[in-house]
């Protein structure tokens, strides 16, 4: 079975802090990593992909990409009480015969003013 | 035009009902999915359609009917649907070709509620 998961949290970090959130994702062969906010009642927000190894940024956001030990991250900096949403990892992974975007849990993120 | 708009945003539905919802995207894109997304559940692929044909069909039960009359247009046709059934349903689209690759953009969504 693969998977991707995340801690579901919630999250809990004051204003202006670094936000961490982790995903690990189960297929060695993944090439493709996402990070999607969703606030409730909203549908997900894609923020940040990254395929290769190393941090990418953008604004306040750093994706950091590990393939030798499987694991996808999201920073996010000077955090802002808007950045409280849950955030969903998705992987490239092999599924049957296709490969496919499989989607984390999720992790609620609570920024705290 | 916001890139993918979904109609109805909410539906209410008896279990006997018929109705259909329906996704649009002006992205240009070439590859449209189905989701279902219920509490404390992972996104849940239903339907993949790639340059206008189904290469997904993820085991969905035969009473979520799927239709993609071209690239930019998605139908998910329901009857007799069951309370479980209940969920927010997104449609998504990315640039199609190797669909599994690649970022996808969601519409809003369609909150379903079967009474």
């Amino acid at each position: 079975q693969k998977e991707v998961e995340q801690n579901s949290g919630p999250l809990s970090v004051p204003e202006g802090a670094i936000a961490s959130l982790n995903c690990t994702y189960s297929d060695r062969g993944s090439q493709s990593f996402f990070w999607y906010r969703q606030y409730s009642g909203k549908s997900p927000e894609l923020i940040m992909s990254i395929y290769s190894n190393g941090d990418k940024e953008d604004g306040r956001f750093t994706a950091q990409l590990n393939k030798a030990s499987q694991y996808v991250s999201l920073l996010i900096r000077d955090s802002q009480p808007s950045d409280s949403a849950t955030y969903l990892c998705a992987a490239s992974l092999e599924a049957g015969n296709n490969r496919k975007l499989i989607w984390g849990l999720g992790t609620s993120l609570a920024v705290n003013p | 035009e916001t890139g993918v708009t979904q109609t109805p945003r909410h539906l209410v539905m008896g279990m006997t009902n018929k109705k259909s919802l329906k996704c649009e995207q002006h992205l240009g894109h070439n590859a449209m999915y189905w989701y279902k997304q219920s509490a404390k559940k992972p996104l849940e692929l239903m339907f993949v359609y790639n340059f206008k044909e189904q290469t997904e069909n993820n085991s969905v039960p035969s009473r979520f009917s799927p239709e993609c009359p071209n690239s930019s247009h998605l139908f998910l046709h329901l009857h007799t649907l069951q309370p479980e059934d209940s969920a927010l349903y997104l449609c998504a689209s990315s640039l199609g070709g190797a669909w599994g690759y690649q970022p996808q953009h969601f519409g809003d969504g369609t909150r379903l509620s079967i009474l």
